[in-house]
């Protein structure tokens, strides 16, 4: 039992770019979330989807899309990459809602030059 | 004005003392109350949930929730080296799905 697997673990990107981060759950969860981490911001809420076939924006959505592929993966996207996008990204999932315990995966940490 | 604000510390105290953390939220609509640990380069995990006022306890950790005050703390008692982290505060808002977090507590206990 894995839990929550994320790839890849770190990336470098020239501005423009464009690349996709995979996340897959393996606890039959039907909500899943992205997150970015920045120094000083704690985590923030990009995109979520409640269930399989449901995507919504969270907190910081511009520059970036999603696809909820199946029940077990949420991929996030980014189009055109840009220096603001330097982070460390969460992939997250819970069982019904974010009123669940979320259970957070490894991270990828993203260079964007 | 931060939705969820805390202290960014760092806290130090020392073995054995009990840690206290705070936390404020602004939505008075928030349901649930999350504090969540993450060591330096790891994933956030859950140390304690909390949905209802008062007081939940689980081993050497102890939630508090006070809605009317919108506040919300943690204490660690018999603070361990290994309880060094940032400790995030985390709250669900009304719907279910958006979840707002601090920026984040960093705790140091001196062994």
């Amino acid at each position: 039992n894995a839990g929550v697997t994320q790839t890849p673990k770190f990336q470098v990107l020239k501005t423009g770019q464009s690349m996709t981060l995979q996340c897959a759950q393996d606890m039959n969860h039907n909500s899943m979330y992205w997150y970015r981490q920045d120094p000083g911001m704690g985590l923030r809420l990009i995109y979520y989807s409640a269930s399989e076939g449901t995507t919504d924006k969270g907190e910081v959505p511009n520059g970036y899309n999603v696809s909820r592929l199946n029940k077990r993966e949420f991929s996030l996207r980014l189009e055109s990459a840009a220096p603001s996008q330097t982070s460390v990204y969460f992939c997250a999932s819970s069982e019904s809602s974010a009123t669940d315990t979320q259970y957070f995966g490894p991270g990828t940490r993203l260079t964007v030059l | 004005q931060k939705e969820v604000e805390q202290n960014s510390g760092p806290l130090s105290v020392p073995e054995g003392a009990i840690a206290s953390l705070n936390c404020t939220y602004s939505d008075r609509g928030s349901q649930s109350f999350f504090w969540y640990r993450q060591y330096s380069g790891k994933s956030p995990e859950l140390i304690m949930s909390i949905y209802s006022n008062g007081d939940k306890e689980d081993g050497r950790f102890t939630a508090q929730l006070n809605k009317a005050s919108q506040y919300v703390s943690l204490l660690i008692r018999d603070s361990q080296p290994s309880d060094s982290a940032t400790y995030l505060c985390a709250v669900t808002h009304t719907g279910g799905f958006k979840t707002i977090f601090g920026a984040g507590t960093r705790l140091f206990v001196k062994a």
